[in-house]
């Protein structure tokens, strides 16, 4: 079955400081995706990033970065000079596929506060 | 801009009284999600729709009902609801299977 792990439930720290949010996965898929997801106090999911499980890749978007590693199973998101802003639940999910459409499967879900 | 509407966002209704949940999009995404997602836990997927084939997931009641009569529109029927079922709802969309499924703001349903 597949599943994801994110051990951190709450991290707290102050505004600049960068921040790591982990995420670790299992599947028996040898295709699957991978992604990461804010949800703001506001309550709606928005999306950051997707990743194949082809592309090892780490990807740099602004503040944010993301670092994929298979041999570890592992899909971790590092905030940089993080932000008020940032403060929200982040959900890392994997992907699989029933019945023609895609089922997100998610972690737990880790707290990020940012306090100025 | 607004590309998945949830109507309404804050419902209230009483214990065992039918509600009905709605979702729309812009999008023109092939397949719609309905996500129940309680307090300080992660989204749980109820069912889905891929064009006009309903998916149910095995795990929810048979009180939750959806119904998706075009491809803008999906509506979350719960017959008969319970205390435990209040909770945030989220629609999603994807385009096809694998890409990123993008959210609506949620309808919180309360049950008094």
């Amino acid at each position: 079955a597949q599943k994801v792990t994110q051990a951190q439930t709450e991290i707290s720290v102050v505004e600049k400081e960068d921040v790591t949010l982990d995420c670790v996965y299992e599947t028996r898929d040898t295709t699957y995706y991978l992604f990461w997801y804010k949800q703001p106090p506001s309550g709606e999911l928005v999306f950051l990033i997707r990743r194949n499980s082809f592309d090892e890749q780490n990807e740099i978007s602004g503040r944010y970065s993301w670092n994929f590693q298979k041999s570890t199973s592992s899909f971790n998101f590092t905030i940089t000079a993080s932000q008020v802003v940032d403060s929200a639940v982040y959900f890392c999910a994997l992907s699989e596929i029933i019945q023609g459409a895609q089922k997100l499967v998610f972690g737990q879900g880790t707290r990020l506060t940012i306090n100025p | 801009d607004a590309m998945v509407i949830q109507n309404p966002r804050y419902q209230v209704t009483q214990f065992g009284k039918p509600v009905t949940l709605s979702c729309s999009q812009t999008l023109n995404h092939n397949v719609m999600y309905w996500y129940q997602q309680k307090s300080s836990q992660a989204p749980k997927l109820l069912f889905h729709y891929y064009d006009k084939d309903f998916n149910n997931e095995a795990d929810t009641p048979d009180n939750f009902q959806s119904r998706r009569p075009n491809t803008s529109f999906c509506f979350l029927d719960i017959r008969s609801p319970g205390l435990g079922d209040a909770a945030m709802y989220l629609c999603a969309t994807s385009r096809q299977p694998y890409y990123e499924q993008y959210f609506g703001p949620g309808t919180r349903l309360t049950v008094t």
